[in-house]
């Protein structure tokens, strides 16, 4: 599996805005680049997914590099809701069979939002 | 996208034992998945489950220790067997989006093994 990196750690204040940066150098031309979340005391959910161009979706922005090589998610006005553990995971596209295939989860960046 | 109930939310066990977890989806859904996620780490996929057939495992996890049954499309089990300390962890299923856009998650179950 391709892998990505991740910062340990980013702060910021509430009601600004938070550039999540991630670098995944050897994606494939078929990966899609997804981003999880994990809450305190709660699974992971999904917060966006893309493969080229820029996603806007109500809870974030995922910004791709031309060269795919990195992506940065992007919450506009952070809020104490969205400290969390954010994950960057690149997932390969449908290619028949029965699934898109495993989430592969690494360290991720823990966010803290303070008030 | 779908919504699963996952049970126990935590439980406190003696070592040697087993425990089964129970995930329930709200749909019907091909894939179902098995994390691990040990105190202050990240998640590690355990297993595998398709519907009507074996489970398949990731490299380090075994059937004899972690046995899953996926009797249909809506519901799996994951046993821990044999219990140890070692295996205090979060245990969270998942099943794939149907579009594979976005997995959902179970809220977890919370191990202790005193």
């Amino acid at each position: 599996d391709a892998k990505t990196t991740q910062p340990n750690s980013m702060e910021s204040n509430e009601e600004e805005p938070v550039h999540l940066p991630c670098n995944h150098s050897t994606i494939s031309g078929t990966d899609y680049i997804h981003w999880y979340r994990q809450l305190p005391s709660q699974g992971p959910e999904y917060v966006i997914h893309g493969l080229t161009s820029n996603v806007n979706n109500r809870m974030a922005s995922l910004a791709i590099a031309e060269d795919r090589k990195s992506s940065t998610l992007i919450l506009h006005r952070a809020t104490l809701r969205d400290a969390a553990v954010y994950y960057c995971i690149l997932r390969g596209g449908w290619a028949g069979g029965t699934s898109y295939g495993k989430l592969t989860f690494g360290q991720g960046t823990i966010l803290t939002v303070h008030p | 996208s779908a919504v699963i109930s996952q049970k126990p939310s935590r439980d406190i066990c003696q070592r040697g034992t087993s425990l089964t977890i129970q995930c329930q989806v709200d749909s019907q859904v091909t894939m179902m998945f098995w994390y691990r996620q040990q105190p202050g780490q990240s998640l590690t996929l355990i297993a595998t489950a398709n519907q009507g057939s074996e489970a398949t495992y990731e490299s380090g996890f075994v059937i004899d220790k972690f046995p899953i049954s996926r009797p249909n499309l809506t519901f799996s089990t994951l046993t821990v067997s044999n219990m140890s300390p070692e295996d205090s962890s979060i245990y969270l299923c998942s099943v794939e989006g149907g579009s594979g856009a976005s997995d959902t998650f179970g809220s977890g179950t919370r191990l202790t093994v005193v």
